[in-house]
């Protein structure tokens, strides 16, 4: 059964890159039909997509022009980096396998990390 | 983006009762729709996909409906391992949104 294991610095100074590593187990990150994802949660609040990684990479467009999303295949693990930070971007960071449309169940964020929170703050 | 409305925000219900929980896309979006669970201190956990399919695991008490642009969620005998957070996301189209949540509280 595929498991997710996100990894990183819980504090990160403002105006620094956050950076998050995903550990995929259980599984192969190179198998056909998922989208490695990124999903955040601010504190007390509901859910945001961040981006994903299929080959190709989609990202929030609220957030493109600071988000990186990259696969280390021999590592099995997929990483975030996230720059320019501010005390916005404090928040419990969730890595999440998106299914296709051909996976069963499909278009849906079947397998979810435990989450990392990281806190911005000087 | 593709607007997500839950509704109610939150709810008090007690152990045994019958509970449906609303979203509402802002443009439709066919049965592109999951419904995920979390607890607090938890990460999400996918209950039901494609509107109305059962994710694996899942107990049969829980049910979906709904196409374009209105769903329910359904708990057809709420018991105390229920009492959570519940979300509803489209899959239709990027940016993937949700909605912004429903608390289940005991009553």
């Amino acid at each position: 059964q595929v498991q997710l294991q996100e990894s990183g610095p819980g504090l990160v100074k403002p105006s620094q890159t956050l950076s998050l590593t995903c550990s995929v187990s259980g599984g192969s990150i190179r198998s056909d039909g998922y989208y490695w994802t990124w999903i955040r949660q601010h504190p007390g609040k509901g859910l945001e997509w961040i981006g994903s990684y299929s080959g190709s990479t989609y990202y929030n467009p609220s957030l493109n022009s600071r988000v990186t999303i990259s696969v280390d295949t021999s590592k099995n693990q997929f990483s975030l980096n996230l720059s320019s930070v501010t005390a916005a971007d404090t928040a419990v960071y969730y890595c999440a396998r998106h299914t296709g449309p051909l996976a069963v169940p499909p278009d849906a964020f079947d397998i979810w990390g435990q989450g990392t929170l990281v806190t911005v703050s000087s | 983006d593709i607007q997500m409305t839950q509704s109610p925000s939150s709810l008090s219900a007690s152990v045994g009762d019958r509970l449906t929980i609303t979203c509402r896309a802002s443009q439709d979006i066919g049965r592109y729709l999951s419904w995920h669970q979390q607890k607090p201190g938890k990460a999400p956990k996918l209950l039901i996909y494609s509107a109305s399919s059962l994710q694996s695991g899942v107990p049969s008490r829980f049910s979906g409906s709904g196409s374009g642009t209105d769903f329910t969620l359904t708990i057809s005998s709420l018991q105390p391992e229920d009492f959570a957070t519940y979300y509803c996301q489209q899959g239709y189209s990027s940016p993937w949104t949700f909605g912004q949540g429903t608390k289940v509280e005991i009553k």
